[in-house]
C-alpha cells in the first residue's frame, strides 16, 4: 500500500478533461513538494510536473498542477488518445525518512 | 542530451546476487544524487535507494536495507545498484533515475531500465 493514494483509474473522452488525485499525510505533501511523472505503455516514466505545478521544457501547457493542504492535483485539458497512460505522483518523506515515495499510479483512459 | 544506460540484469536463483550499472552522460555526473527505482510488471513504481552527488550519502528503503548497496564511480560516471541474497519480489525492472540537484528533488531524467528475475 502506497504512502501517496491515487485513483487506479480516470477515463474521459478525448478533448474533454480530467484530474489526478494525489493524497497523503499533511507531514509528506504539506511539507515537501510533488512532482508528476506520465508512463507511456512500454516506455520509462518522464517528468511532466514539477515543485507542484511547473512544468519542464517541452511539456505542453495542457497538463497543471497544483497543490492545497495534503492533496495534490493532476489536470489534463484537451485530452488527445496519446495521453493514455499511467500517472504518477511521487515526493521525497523528509518526516518518517523513507526515501522517496510514489502514488500507486492512475491508468488513464482517453475513450 | 542526459543519457542514462542500464545493464547488468538478467535471471538468477533466489538467494543469488547481481550488480546493476547504470552509465550517465551528458551532464557533470559527480554534481548530481541519483536514484535507482524500480517496477514489478504491471505495477506501480517503487523507490529502491539514493545517493547523493559525489556519494557521500546514501538512503534505502526499509525493504531492501541490509542486502542492496548503492554506490558511484564519478571518473567512470556510473552508477552502481550490488543486489545481494536476491528473493522472488525483487524481480522487476530496475531504473536509473537523476535527480534535479539533491537527493530529496525530482527526477528529470529515466534510464529505460534493467530487468531482474529471481528464479530458481
Amino acid at each position: 500500500q502506497s504512502v501517496l493514494t491515487q485513483p487506479p483509474s480516470v477515463s474521459a473522452a478525448p478533448g474533454q478533461k480530467v484530474t489526478i488525485s494525489c493524497s497523503g499525510s499533511s507531514s509528506i505533501i504539506g511539507n515537501n513538494h510533488v512532482s508528476w511523472y506520465q508512463q507511456l505503455p512500454g516506455t520509462a516514466p518522464k517528468l511532466l510536473i514539477y515543485e507542484n505545478n511547473k512544468r519542464p521544457s517541452g511539456i505542453p501547457d495542457r497538463f497543471s498542477g497544483s497543490k492545497s493542504g495534503t492533496s495534490a492535483t493532476l489536470g489534463i485539458t484537451g485530452l488527445q488518445t496519446g495521453d493514455e497512460a499511467d500517472y504518477y505522483c511521487g515526493t521525497w518523506d523528509s518526516i518518517l525518512g523513507a526515501g522517496w515515495v510514489f502514488g500507486g499510479g492512475t491508468k488513464l483512459t482517453v475513450l | 542530451e542526459v543519457q542514462l544506460l542500464e545493464s547488468g540484469g538478467g535471471l538468477v536463483q533466489p538467494g543469488g546476487s547481481l550488480r546493476l550499472s547504470c552509465a550517465a552522460s551528458g551532464f557533470t555526473f559527480t554534481n548530481y544524487a541519483m536514484s535507482w527505482v524500480r517496477q514489478t510488471p504491471g505495477k506501480g513504481l517503487v523507490w529502491v535507494s539514493g545517493i547523493s552527488g559525489g556519494g557521500g550519502a546514501t538512503y534505502y528503503a526499509d525493504s531492501v536495507k541490509g542486502r542492496f548497496t548503492i554506490s558511484r564511480d564519478d571518473s567512470k560516471n556510473t552508477l552502481y545498484l550490488q543486489i545481494n541474497s536476491l528473493r522472488a519480489e525483487d524481480t522487476a525492472l530496475y531504473y536509473c533515475a537523476k535527480n534535479f540537484r539533491y537527493s530529496s528533488d525530482y527526477y528529470d531524467y529515466w534510464g529505460q531500465g534493467t530487468l531482474v528475475t529471481v528464479s530458481s
